[in-house]
């Protein structure tokens, strides 16, 4: 296993930019999900996917935010016209199915000026 | 709704010594897992030790043990013989049908 890998690390953009993020999971999971995380807090659920198929997304998720997963592989997580209020650490994870162990990837540190 | 509880924002101890960190929840659904994971300050959220709602034993993993109460609706985490690199912030989190719900976590820190 090579675990979770996530590009890039960080990123600073200015408010109303365009972002996105990856997510490369562990080869042989179908699961794949993002969460985010500020400061001093818990990570929050985002959305999750089974194989390609997106199959719940948060409240969290604004229209500003799309995720896609083509071929059942990598992830990503893009934020539209970003706003102050989007800077935090967005995860990813992976596990074989469901009840299975998530694994975590570094997260990609987002601040926006 | 799933929710997690840690009521210990920040927990301190000496090296070798025993801490216990507590964690109660609240879930309708009657086949989940809880998990216990750490998070060291370079941030990489790293599994320590997971348990099936449907086992009565407790699971360890070597230093590290759980108290899970069902009926209470508890999962405490106990590390034993703390050594310094256990230092992180740690949650205890609940999947059900398909995520992970979170605690807001609790900052241990081991004492020389």
């Amino acid at each position: 296993d090579t675990g979770v890998s996530q590009d890039p690390r960080h990123k600073i953009t200015k408010r109303g930019q365009n972002v996105t993020f990856r997510c490369d999971p562990i080869s042989e999971h179908n699961r794949l999900y993002w969460y985010r995380q500020t400061l001093g807090q818990g990570p929050e659920f985002l959305t999750y996917f089974q194989n390609e198929a997106q199959l719940e997304k948060s409240r969290l998720l604004s229209d500003r935010f799309s995720a896609e997963r083509p071929k059942g592989s990598f992830s990503t997580l893009e934020i539209q016209r970003t706003e102050q209020g989007d800077s935090a650490m967005y995860l990813c994870a992976s596990s074989r199915g469901w009840g299975e162990t998530q694994y975590f990837g570094p997260g990609t540190r987002l601040l926006v000026l | 709704a799933q929710t997690v509880t840690q009521s210990q924002p920040e927990m301190s101890v000496q090296e070798a010594e025993t801490v216990t960190l507590s964690c109660t929840y609240d879930t309708s659904e009657s086949d989940y897992y809880l998990f216990w994971y750490k998070q060291p300050p370079s941030r990489q959220m790293i599994l320590v030790i997971r348990q099936e709602a449907y086992k009565q034993q407790n699971a360890t993993e070597n230093r590290f043990s759980v108290n899970f109460q069902k009926a209470a609706k508890s999962f405490s985490l106990k590390i034993s013989d703390s050594q310094l690199g256990d230092a992180a912030m740690y949650f205890c989190a609940l999947q059900g049908a398909q995520k992970l719900v979170f605690g807001q976590g609790t900052r241990l820190t081991i004492n020389p």
